[in-house]
Parts: C-alpha cells; structure tokens; sequence
C-alpha cells in the first residue's frame, strides 16, 4: 500500500493564480482531511470529508475549496493564491475520524 | 484559552535521560486522546493512543488523567533518534467529534 499521497511535494505561484493540491490514499479510509501548518500554530484543519460526496468546513477554510467525488481523492483546491496561504499543507485519512495517517506534506510558498 | 494546549519547549536532555510532556485540553467531554511524533520537515506519524487506565509501548508511556484535563507521554532512556516535536490531539476539543491538535513540544536529545 502507498499509504496516503500528495503532489505535488512543492510549489511557487503567485498571487492570484489557482491550483489544485492533489490527495489519494489506498486504504479504503472513509475520513479524509486537510491541514496547514504553520510556525508556531500547529496543525489547523482546512476542510474534511466523512464518505463520498460529504464534505465540511473546518477551522481555517476560506479561500479553499474541496470535493470528494471518489473515496480515494481529496483534492484542495486554492482559489486566488494568497501570500497568507504560503504554509506545508497535509492530507490525512482515517477509518474514522479518530487515529489519522498523514501523508508528506506540500511546501506551498505564493509570492 | 486555546482547545489543546503544549509547552513549544525545547525540551533539552541527555541520552539516557527519562522526559515527560504534558498536553492541556479544555472541553471536558473530549473523549479520544493520541500522542503523534513528527520529525523535522516531515508528516505527523501516530505514535500511541491514551487510553483511561494508561498504554505503555517499550520506553514510552501515555497517561489521561481526566480529573484534571490533561494527557502525559513519558520517555525513558531517551535516545538520539528520539528527537522529534511531539504532538497531541483531542477528539471533541471543540465541541464536535474532529481531532484538534496541539502545537507540539519540541525534544532534543544530546550525547
């Protein structure tokens, strides 16, 4: 099993652009979510999703958007890049929403 | 005050030396606790759930002591590859059933 993916593993934009943060797990998890993390705040929750086709907001969702039409795709979309939105971005799935397993992170940095 | 709160360290100790962290929660009616390990640059790793009566697995040990609404992780005989910032999350911090993360507690081990 590949566990759960991200690409890309880095990533410059500029401000305004949009793109698209890819997330896939192999592990039939029905828990996906997403998370930035940043210096001296620790892990904040984005958006996550408990099954296909249900998502929810999390603590820090504006200026991204997510779907889950597959339960192995998460994708975090980011809608006009932000230099605020410069973080390291995690994808993480569980089989509920309790232990989670993250996968290696995206370096975003927008300029 | 914040849902789940960490002291940011560093904690700093010689190999061999026995560290205990603490991680504060605020909502009382949290009920699933997990320490996460996370090395530098790199995805938060499960390390062990806190049960009520307590874990133990090889040198580390996790307590819950409810009554004053926080969790423990005990290391003994630390080693270097020990170094890591150590996570804790609550399920239902926050009111709901999401895991809210601390921001972790950096340890350095020494020769």
């Amino acid at each position: 099993n590949a566990g759960v993916t991200q690409t890309p593993k880095f990533q410059v934009l500029k401000t305004g652009q949009s793109m698209t943060l890819q997330c896939a797990q192999d592990m039939n998890h029905e828990y996906m979510s997403w998370y930035r993390q940043d210096p001296g705040m620790g892990l904040r929750l984005i958006h996550y999703s408990v099954g296909a086709g249900i998502t929810d907001q999390g603590e820090v969702p504006n200026g991204y958007n997510v779907s889950r039409s597959t339960t192995e795709d998460f994708p975090l979309r980011l809608l006009s890049a932000a230099p605020s939105q410069t973080s390291v971005y995690f994808c993480a799935s569980g089989r509920g929403v309790e232990t989670q397993y993250f996968g290696p992170g995206t370096r975003l940095l927008v300029l | 005050r914040k849902e789940v709160e960490q002291d940011p360290g560093p904690f700093n100790v010689p190999e061999g030396a026995t560290v205990a962290f603490n991680c504060t929660y605020s909502n009382s009616a949290s009920q699933s606790f997990f320490w996460y390990r996370q090395d530098c640059r790199k995805e938060p790793k499960l390390l062990m759930s806190v049960y009520s009566s307590g874990n133990e697995d090889g040198r580390f040990t996790a307590q819950l002591n409810r009554a004053s609404q926080y969790i423990s992780l005990l290391i003994r005989d630390s080693k270097l590859s020990d170094s890591a910032t150590y996570l804790c999350a609550v399920n239902g911090a926050g009111g709901s059933y999401i895991p809210t993360f601390g921001r972790g507690t950096s340890l350095i081990v020494h020769p």
